[in-house]
């Protein structure tokens, strides 16, 4: 069974542009969440999908956004790239439903804003 | 606002021994999941145990089991006979059951010496 697939694994950018990041959950899975992380703030959650709808919103700017696919694929989008933006992003999968929250992590992408 | 703490930035414990590794949290909810994450220097985050606040047993899987005090709000994860492999940051995490988003603590970065 396929895990958590994050792509790209690296990209630069530089102030201003804009980023899409793609996520594929597990095969089965109805639920992908976000999570950027950081030395300084550490984990952070950004959003949470489930059936192509947003369940949560953590607590991060408009420049952040994100949807969801029918096929449960999720792609999260930063407009306006700041310094600030430079994190590994996290996505994670599950069930969505009646489960005990256990997520499946991608092994991330890493975006460095120039 | 649910917050999760730990203590100790970093770990270290030789080949063979045992560490616990601590971590506090701060809840008004009555149902809520408890979680130990690992991540290891390729960066995946995978699950190392689970603990539902309603169960009064602590969580064992193998190696790793948990100490859950509900009323001190304490959650610790003990590692038995450590191996090489284990070297990497841990993470305490919690989940409410209304919910859909974990929320981490800072992270434990455990160091296994020969």
């Amino acid at each position: 069974k396929a895990g958590v697939t994050q792509t790209p694994r690296y990209l630069i950018k530089t102030r201003g542009q804009q980023v899409t990041l793609s996520c594929s959950p597990i095969s089965g899975h109805r639920s992908v969440s976000w999570y950027q992380q950081t030395p300084g703030q550490g984990l952070q959650f950004l959003f949470e999908y489930f059936s192509e709808t947003q369940r949560n919103k953590g607590n991060f700017p408009g420049r952040f956004s994100g949807r969801q696919f029918s096929n449960s694929r999720s792609e999260m989008n930063v407009s306006t790239l700041e310094l600030g933006d430079s994190a590994l992003y996290l996505c994670a999968s599950s069930f969505g439903q009646g489960e005990t929250g256990e997520l499946f992590f991608g092994e991330g992408s890493r975006l460095t804003v120039l | 606002a649910q917050t999760v703490t730990q203590s100790q930035p970093e770990m270290s414990v030789q080949e063979a021994e045992t560490v616990t590794l601590s971590c506090t949290y701060d809840t008004s909810e009555s149902d809520y999941y408890l979680f130990w994450y690992k991540q290891p220097p390729s960066r995946q985050m995978i699950l190392v145990i689970r603990q539902e606040a309603y169960k009064q047993q602590n969580a064992t899987e193998n190696r790793f089991s948990v100490n859950f005090q509900k009323a001190a709000k304490s959650f610790s994860l003990k590692i038995s006979d450590s191996q090489l492999g284990d070297a990497a940051m841990y993470f305490c995490a919690y989940l409410t059951g209304t919910a859909s988003k974990l929320t981490f603590g800072t992270g434990t970065r455990l160091q296994v010496t020969l």
